[in-house]
Parts: C-alpha cells; sequence; structure tokens
C-alpha cells in the first residue's frame, strides 16, 4: 500500500521561503525506467487544482513554468522524501498543498496520481 | 484562466446521466491522455478516469471517459447523491512541459 503525507508550516510571513515535506511509503527505491515520480499540487481555498513540480525517480525535474524561478523539488531516497521548497511567499501563495504519486506503466503518464497525501494548508500572512 | 476549460457547475436528478466536458488544445488533450479526478468536499482529489478511458481498479463502472481530436468528457450514469463532488480534468501539456488542469466542474445531485 502507498502512503503519502505532507508536512510543514501552516503559516509563513510573505517573502519568506516555504519548505515542505512528502514522507512516502510502499513506493521502490528504483524503478525500471525511472518514469515513476512524486508531484506537488496545490489548491487555493474554494479554487481549482493547480500543478506545481514533480519528480522522477531517474532525477529528472519539471517545473510549472510561471513559478519556475521560485520552486524546488529534491528527493530524499534515504529517508523516503520528496521536498519543495518555495521562496520569497506571498499571501496569493495561500493554499493546501498536497503530493501524489504518479506511477510508472504504459498507460500512465505524468497527470496520473493515483495516492495522494491528506494536504496541508499553509496560509501566507503577517 | 485555466488551460483546459470545463464547465463550473452542472446538475441532474438521481438515476439520470451527466457528461462533464473538458476542452483543450494540440499541446494538451489533442496530444496527451487525460485524466480525471473526483474531490469530495474536504478530501483529497481521487483519481477516477486514467488514459483517456481507462477505470482504476475500485471505480464504479457508472464512471467513463472519452476523447475526441481537443475535447475530452466525463460521463456519469444512474447518478447517486455519493456523487456530488468537484470534477476535474488534467493533462500533460507539452508547450508547458508541465500538467495542465481544469477548472473544475461542480456535480450537484438534484
Amino acid at each position: 500500500q502507498i502512503t503519502l503525507k505532507e508536512s510543514g508550516p501552516t503559516l509563513v510571513k510573505p517573502t519568506q521561503t516555504l519548505t515542505l515535506t512528502c514522507t512516502f511509503s510502499g513506493l521502490p527505491p528504483t524503478t525500471e525506467t525511472g518514469a515513476m515520480g512524486v508531484a506537488w499540487i496545490r489548491q487555493p481555498p474554494g479554487k481549482a487544482l493547480e500543478w506545481l513540480a514533480i519528480i522522477y525517480w531517474d532525477d529528472d525535474k519539471r517545473y510549472r513554468p510561471s513559478l519556475k524561478s521560485r520552486l524546488s523539488i529534491t528527493r530524499d531516497t534515504s529517508k523516503s522524501q520528496v521536498v519543495l521548497t518555495m521562496t520569497n511567499m506571498d499571501p496569493v501563495d495561500t493554499a493546501t498543498y498536497y503530493c501524489a504519486h504518479s506511477p510508472e506503466g504504459d498507460f500512465y503518464d505524468s497527470s496520473v496520481y493515483m495516492s495522494w497525501g491528506q494536504g496541508t494548508l499553509v496560509t501566507v500572512s503577517s | 484562466q485555466s488551460v483546459l476549460t470545463q464547465p463550473p457547475s452542472v446538475s441532474a436528478a438521481p438515476r439520470q446521466r451527466v457528461t462533464i466536458s473538458c476542452s483543450g488544445s494540440s499541446s494538451n488533450i489533442g496530444n496527451n491522455a487525460v485524466t480525471w479526478y473526483q474531490q469530495l468536499p474536504g478530501k483529497a482529489p481521487k483519481l477516477l478516469i486514467y488514459f483517456d478511458d481507462l477505470l482504476p481498479s475500485g471505480v464504479s463502472d457508472r464512471f467513463s471517459g472519452s476523447k475526441s481530436g481537443t475535447s475530452a468528457s466525463l460521463a456519469i450514469s444512474g447518478l447517486q447523491s455519493v456523487d456530488e463532488a468537484v470534477y476535474y480534468c488534467a493533462a500533460w501539456d507539452d508547450s508547458l512541459e508541465g500538467v495542465a488542469f481544469g477548472g473544475g466542474t461542480k456535480l450537484t445531485v438534484l
């Protein structure tokens, strides 16, 4: 069974850097093609889902173009964690942040998220 | 403004059939598979349909997906009150080199 859980601060001040950790279990340390990944997706209150970034098991990374300069995604295999950092936080970044698992296989691509964490609400306010 | 366009809301009576549309372009739906998610209030999204029309294990066959050109649709038959949720379409976008989500469609079962 695959589980993911997000952790991090619930409140950050404007201009601060946000660091979120996704701790997972049930995912193999390596895969045949390295096409499996863990992504971060956020959802402002009452609004739609917004994809942020993904890191694949071959260490390839992709970022949302409009936020690319502010985002960094890394993976710590020894801790079974994926970490997202977002710099220069602004009140518009207030959202529930989810991490989610994208499986590897012929019928899966990076828009397929089989397992999700419960989400963590981050509020940006002074 | 979402890259993928969905109607904000749809409604139908119990036991009826409803469809939710998702309109994109050649860089996303036209060239990549479509995925659908269901989000119940206060919950994380749940995978509903992948690779345009495939159902993950455990998802009711009352849900079905289809795609034609740069548009896709989610159909729900035999509507039940438990189906009240927000539904999102998603697809990889070659121009963005990232995942595009639709704006979400709120389904109300009358």
